[in-house]
């Protein structure tokens, strides 16, 4: 069973830039969730995707925006960052229906200067 | 909508203790609730998870938690920790109806010290 992977790991950007994430769900799901995380804090939500469509948004502005895929994979992507965007940015895929328990992968680290 | 709160930011206790990690949640629809455990550089991992039935809910390594629901609490306990339980654990909660969208809490960073 393979679990969540996501990419980059690690990626520096300036302020304006744009950053694409992406994230392989764990076979047999079909939901995506995306998190962000700042230091110290704890995971905030931002949207989640189950059939190619946002299907929840959290508190977060229009110039974060995310696809799925048909196998379920997906990506998020962030326009004009800003230096508040720095922060670890989790993928959690789910079963729908299989209510609560998220798989998560080991994050991508965002440093915006 | 929903909310979590951990009481302690951070929480030191020796090796071979015991250990409670406090957790309160605010809603105002029937809630699933959860404790995810971080350890460094990695992402989430679930503990345990409360859906129905029982209100004591036994996760993995050892970790158990119990839901009370006049109190509004699902504080996590373990009876002897080890060195390996050093990490960051986050409670969390989800609306029983709707998609899936889970609120965490800020965390309580367990230090166990040898």
């Amino acid at each position: 069973e393979t679990g969540v992977t996501q990419s980059p790991t690690h990626l520096i950007k300036t302020r304006g830039q744009q950053v694409t994430l992406r994230c392989s769900s764990q076979s047999g799901h079909n939901t995506v969730s995306w998190y962000q995380q700042a230091l110290g804090q704890g995971p905030q939500f931002i949207f989640q995707y189950y059939r190619e469509e946002e299907n929840g948004r959290g508190n977060f502005p229009p110039r974060f925006s995310g696809l799925q895929f048909p196998n379920y994979s997906s990506e998020l992507n962030v326009n004009a960052l800003e230096l508040d965007d720095s922060a670890l940015y989790l993928c959690a895929s789910s079963q729908r229906g299989i209510t609560g328990e998220l798989f998560f992968g080991e994050g991508s680290r965002l440093t915006v200067l | 909508a929903q909310s979590v709160t951990q009481l302690d930011s951070q929480v030191p206790v020796f090796e071979e203790a015991p250990v409670e990690l406090r957790c309160n949640y605010s809603s105002s629809v029937s809630v699933y609730l959860f404790w995810y455990v971080q350890y460094p550089n990695q992402g989430l991992q679930l503990l345990l998870k409360y859906l129905s039935g029982s209100t004591l809910v036994k996760g993995i390594n050892g970790f158990e938690a119990e839901f009370n629901k006049s109190q509004t609490s699902f504080h996590l306990r373990k009876p002897s920790v080890h060195i390996s339980d050093t990490a960051e654990y986050f409670c969390a909660v989800a609306d029983s109806g709707g998609y899936q969208k889970v609120t965490f809490g800020t965390g309580t960073k367990l230090q166990v010290i040898p």
